[in-house]
């Protein structure tokens, strides 16, 4: 079965780190683009990371310089690095794999993330 | 940025045709998708490619695109089709950045 987990949400202080994993099951996250996307309580879909299957990486400008995607071949597993939270990074992260460089087919079920103090 | 507007909310009744739109400059030349979200779920994939569908989702959904109007068509609209539908596409003169549109939730009466 195609399926993503996401894990490692959680209560952090406000300039702390996290890091959230996304373990993929019944496809290659090497050969596919994965991207991370983000929803504020309330809100809408905010895209916040893209990794390509070549190994590109690009940010939306809200996390840039803050946050890094990477993945670990050998696990199977994307990764979503955090640094210096913000109260406004507060969110479910879902890890989504990109179908063809282009639509999100299958996501995983999120991590909550809240930042607090 | 590239910037992608829905109606924040559209009412139908049971058995009949809902159209949510999604606006951007010139978002003909791009791909749209289409989610469909239920409260406290994942997004689910219901339109991709302006107009194909995934498997598994009825026939009663459809997508066009054209000039500066991309619609997602609900046809026979049923109880369970009541969610909120983001479209989508990729800015790739913006740094290969990924955009969402709001959101438009659908009530059905």
């Amino acid at each position: 079965e195609v399926q993503l987990v996401e894990s490692g949400g959680g209560l952090v202080q406000p300039g702390g780190s996290l890091r959230l994993s996304c373990a993929a099951s019944g496809f290659t996250v090497s050969s596919n683009y994965m991207s991370w996307v983000r929803q504020a309580p309330g809100k809408g879909l905010e895209w916040v990371s893209v990794i390509y299957s070549g190994g590109s990486t690009y940010y939306a400008d809200s996390v840039k310089g803050r946050f890094t995607i990477s993945r670990d071949n050998s696990k199977n597993t994307l990764y979503l690095q955090m640094n210096s939270l913000r109260a406004e990074d507060t969110a479910v992260y879902y890890c989504a794999r990109v179908a063809q460089g282009e639509a999100f087919d299958i996501w995983g079920q999120g991590t909550m993330v809240t930042v607090s103090s | 940025s590239y910037v992608l507007t829905q109606p924040p909310s559209v009412s139908v009744a049971p058995g009949k045709t809902a159209r949510i739109t999604c606006g951007g400059n010139n978002i003909g030349s791009k791909s749209v998708h289409w989610y469909q979200q239920k409260p406290g779920q994942a997004p689910v994939l219901v339109i991709y490619y302006d107009s194909d569908r995934p498997s598994g989702i009825p026939e009663r959904f459809s997508g066009s695109n054209s000039g500066n109007t991309a619609t997602l068509t609900i046809s026979r609209v049923e109880a369970g089709d009541e969610a909120d539908y983001y479209c989508q596409v990729w800015d790739s003169s913006s740094d290969h950045s990924g955009v969402f549109g709001g959101g438009t939730k659908l009530t059905v009466l």
